[in-house]
């Protein structure tokens, strides 16, 4: 079955605990992305990458890091967690066609809570 | 940054009418619209996409874009009950970023 997973996919941790999100797609795609959600604010885009050891800044970068070793992998690290970054999280990830991003498959989120 | 814009919600629509979503954006060389739909707790999934200005339908839905007047639209006919979701409008522009309006929630009543 074609699909994105992420896991975890519910998270509690403390201030300054290093954490990992990790994602995984199976459709050999070249597009991988991460988002958050928040009340009010909608999807907002922290990092993607078109391909392998290619990654880019969305519009809200700042706290994360993300690397991009594998073609189907693409985790999102927090190196010190802080309570303004709970908020639940998204992966998603598409086909490059024609310079263009084609449809994107959403993961099915990991709700994270910083305390 | 590019920002985009939803009409406020909710929308509340009896069944059977039509519901009509809207979605206006900044970045004048933005390529390619999409509209998502995303239940309560769940992920986005893709509704339509349209790239050209005009009207392109699928099944009972219609999206509608005009680059002159930075508009998207999204009209749902004969809405079901089912359809009670949020619909996230998204703008990419000649980057690879997407950026998403803050949504519109959608309640049809039965």
């Amino acid at each position: 079955e074609a699909q994105v997973t992420q896991n975890p996919r519910y998270l509690i941790t403390v201030t300054g605990k290093k954490l990992t999100v990790t994602c995984s797609q199976n459709m050999n795609h070249e597009y991988m992305s991460w988002y958050r959600q928040d009340p009010g604010l909608g999807l907002r885009q922290i990092y993607y990458s078109m391909n392998v050891e290619v990654t880019d800044k969305g519009d809200v970068p700042e706290g994360y890091k993300v690397s991009r070793k594998e073609k189907r992998n693409f985790p999102l690290i927090l190196e010190s967690p802080s309570p303004n970054q709970t908020s639940l999280y998204f992966c998603a990830s598409s086909l490059l066609r024609a310079g263009r991003t084609d449809t994107q498959y959403f993961g099915p989120g990991t709700r994270l809570t910083v305390l | 940054q590019k920002e985009v814009e939803q009409n406020s919600g909710p929308l509340s629509v009896p069944e059977g009418a039509i519901a009509s979503l809207n979605c206006t954006y900044s970045d004048r060389v933005s390529q390619s619209f999409f509209w998502y739909r995303q239940y309560s707790g769940k992920s986005p999934e893709l509704i339509m996409s349209i790239y050209s200005n005009g009207d392109k339908e699928d099944g009972r839905f219609t999206a509608q874009l005009n680059k002159a007047s930075q508009y998207v639209s999204l009209l749902i006919r004969d809405s079901q009950p089912s359809d009670s979701a949020t619909y996230l409008c998204a703008v990419r522009g000649n980057d690879y970023k997407l950026s998403f309006g803050a949504g519109t929630t959608v309640t049809v009543r039965a």
